[in-house]
């Protein structure tokens, strides 16, 4: 599976945008884009993926870049119950069905 | 609606006693299932996973070993812990058609 990385923190104002940037530049044709978060002592929870169309749901919107070496996951309008370690995975659904998670970014939602 | 079971929820052991977690999913067949560890502020190590009854594979060498006895039932076992088996454990499952993971409350281990 491909290989992400993203920043370690990241901070944003409560009721912005939080745009956490993900890369995966030796992302291969049939790979998938996962994002996940993490809140304190819980187990991750899925928030949406994409394989190179934009997608967008009631949690989140994925952005793609055209060559698929980058992508963003937007959070329109950040809460303080926001605050997580979001989670960018590259798998492919011929990989065994496993995801591996990297550190993500740790996103503090500020008052 | 699909649901996923966990227990027990904390534990402490011994070095050297035995472990064992269990993990049940209900509401759905065949599932993929998946044990993750997390050490104190590290990330998720994907311990094992199963994609049928007795089928088990193994991601990192370690004093751990997980069994499936049945569908939807997914054992994490050590015959001795060791201090560094303390952890926030956690079961997974997903179905092949989309991906998902869906991770369970989670076992924290305190081995002392």
């Amino acid at each position: 599976d491909a290989k992400t990385t993203q920043p370690p923190s990241m901070d944003c104002a409560e009721g912005r945008a939080a745009n956490l940037p993900c890369n995966h530049s030796t992302i291969s044709g049939n790979e998938y884009v996962y994002w996940y978060r993490q809140i304190h002592s819980q187990g991750p929870q899925y928030i949406i993926h994409g394989l190179k169309n934009n997608e967008t749901n009631e949690m989140a919107s994925l952005i793609i870049t055209e060559d698929r070496k980058s992508s963003t996951l937007i959070l329109p309008h950040a809460t303080l119950r926001d605050t997580a370690v979001y989670y960018c995975i590259v798998r492919g659904m011929d990989s065994s069905y496993k995801l591996i998670f990297g550190s993500g970014t740790r996103l503090l939602v500020r008052p | 609606s699909q649901t996923i079971h966990q227990w027990p929820a904390t534990l402490v052991q011994p070095v050297g006693s035995p472990l064992s977690l269990e993990c049940t999913v209900e509401g759905t067949s065949n599932p993929n299932l998946y044990w993750y560890r997390q050490a104190a502020g590290r990330g998720l190590q994907l311990l094992f996973y199963s994609v049928g009854i007795g089928q088990i594979s193994s991601e990192v060498p370690q004093n751990l070993s997980a069994s499936r006895p049945q569908d939807r039932q997914f054992i994490l076992s050590s015959k001795k812990l060791l201090l560094s088996d303390s952890g926030f454990y956690l079961c997974a499952w997903s179905l092949d058609s989309t991906g998902e993971l869906f991770f369970g409350e989670g076992s924290r281990l305190t081995v002392l």
